[in-house]
């Protein structure tokens, strides 16, 4: 088992519509990370968050810890949306990441 | 599920040595490595790309004939920072994935490099 689920994989979303990306973990943090990573590669990071919600524009993370599951929704999406967003959890000196879920944003 | 193992995970080396850190996939064929770099508190930094047998893809800023990277197998890159000095520490993280742009990613889990 994964120390960090993500889910869904895949996601196809026509220009507009509501999306959620959900992350569930099983180690102890402090805090959780969401990032971007754009097709060239290069990784943006969205959110760090530790409690409840954090929002960015079009972009809300929340983040239940008893429940160890947070969320990344994206309001209102558009294609400049598509790519691949990870959550990553940070415990001491090691990072767990999530496999990632790659987002297209159809026009 | 899909395995990259970083090793190693910590290394404490002197200026002006070289340091080599491996990333393996261990139950799949990486056709695309990539590595990163993580200052404290900040987000991961992307040093470069790599696919198998071909010469890996310097982001801007990045020297490449400081942090050399390998990648001569699917299954194996490696990144050597050369004539390391303090200001290359930082903590290392790759990454790797099977196919297209679209493939899931999977990272190894880091190395925490200190020069001293």
């Amino acid at each position: 088992k994964n120390e960090v689920e993500q889910s869904p994989q895949n996601l196809t979303a026509q220009e507009g519509e509501f999306i959620t990306i959900n992350c569930s973990y099983s180690v102890g943090i402090s805090a959780l990370h969401w990032l971007q990573q754009h097709p060239g590669g290069g990784i943006v990071s969205l959110f760090m968050l530790s409690s409840g919600k954090k929002k960015h524009g079009r972009l809300i993370a929340t983040i239940n810890i008893q429940e160890k599951h947070s969320s990344l929704h994206i309001t209102a999406s558009h294609p400049r949306d598509s790519a691949v967003y990870i959550c990553a959890v940070p415990t001491g000196n090691q990072f767990y990441f999530g496999t990632g879920t790659s987002l297209t944003v159809i026009p | 599920g899909a395995v990259v193992s970083q090793h190693p995970s910590r290394v404490i080396c002197k200026s002006g040595t070289s340091v080599k850190i491996e990333c393996r996939s261990l139950d799949f064929q990486a056709t695309t490595m990539f590595w990163y770099r993580q200052f404290p508190k900040q987000s991961l930094m992307l040093m470069a790309t790599s696919n198998e047998g071909s010469k890996a893809t310097y982001e801007q800023g990045v020297e490449k004939d400081k942090f050399l990277i390998n990648h001569a197998s699917l299954t194996l890159s490696t990144l050597t920072v050369t004539s390391a000095h303090p200001e290359d520490s930082s903590f290392y993280i790759c990454s790797a994935r099977s196919g297209p742009r679209n493939s899931p990613l999977h990272f190894g889990n880091g190395t925490r490099l200190t020069v001293t």
